[in-house]
């Protein structure tokens, strides 16, 4: 069984576009996140779920939009799609905040 | 503000050699050091972790260490194997909610 699985696994489109990753992790954690992973393999965190709550908001453009439905679920909006958001999207959970992460097999987004 | 350096940033050994990664933390504060390995195509997945309480951790070919007073920590690798190859994350923290990642060692085992 996945413990955190992603949607899609690629996404490809163009300047403008309006797209959602989803997340969903089946381990009962209370925290759920989600980095960004540049090409040069730099991981950055973006925002961070307790429980629904959102704890963490780094400096994101407000393009990007995170929803969290249930606490086994963390999908993230993007409006506008811009070149420079092309990256690799990781989701990943812990029990607790700050704690062990287990992170999702990673979402590439092309945009052309 | 928080920051955790690592180096080297990439890293080439002999099957059976020793790979050692370091990395640097800023804030005194941090009480806990993961160590992350990513496959390609992967996500990271967490492989050893120490606690401020603890200088040293094994776990069979791979062990951390950690040094306070200089507020540095480094992941050993003995005996590499080619399935070793991969990139290596370090971590510290918690500050607030999250963990710091260092900038990743890619780590090529050469048969």
């Amino acid at each position: 069984d996945t413990a955190v699985s992603q949607t899609p696994k690629y996404l490809v489109t163009q300047m403008g576009n309006d797209k959602s990753i989803k997340c969903e992790q089946n381990l009962g954690h209370d925290t759920m996140y989600w980095y960004k992973q540049d090409s040069k393999k730099f991981l950055k965190i973006m925002f961070s779920y307790n429980n629904k709550e959102l704890i963490i908001n780094e400096t994101v453009p407000n393009r990007f939009s995170p929803k969290s439905p249930d606490k086994a679920h963390l999908n993230l909006h993007i409006n506008s799609l811009e070149l420079g958001d092309s990256a690799v999207y990781f989701c990943a959970s812990s029990q607790t905040s700050g704690g062990e992460q287990y992170f999702g097999p990673g979402t590439r987004l092309t945009v052309t | 503000g928080e920051n955790v350096e690592q180096h080297p940033s990439t890293l080439s050994v002999q099957e059976g050699d020793s790979a050692v990664i370091k990395c640097t933390y800023s804030d005194s504060a941090s009480n806990y050091f993961p160590w992350y390995k990513q496959e390609l195509g992967k996500g990271p997945q967490l492989i050893i972790d120490i606690r401020s309480n603890v200088g040293e951790k094994k776990d069979q070919r791979i062990a951390v260490t950690l040094n306070k007073t200089a507020k540095h920590f480094s992941l050993h690798i003995t005996e590499t194997q080619p399935e070793d190859s991969a990139v290596y994350f370090c971590a510290a923290g918690p500050y607030g909610d999250k963990v710091i990642f260092g900038p990743g060692t890619s780590l090529s085992v050469i048969p």
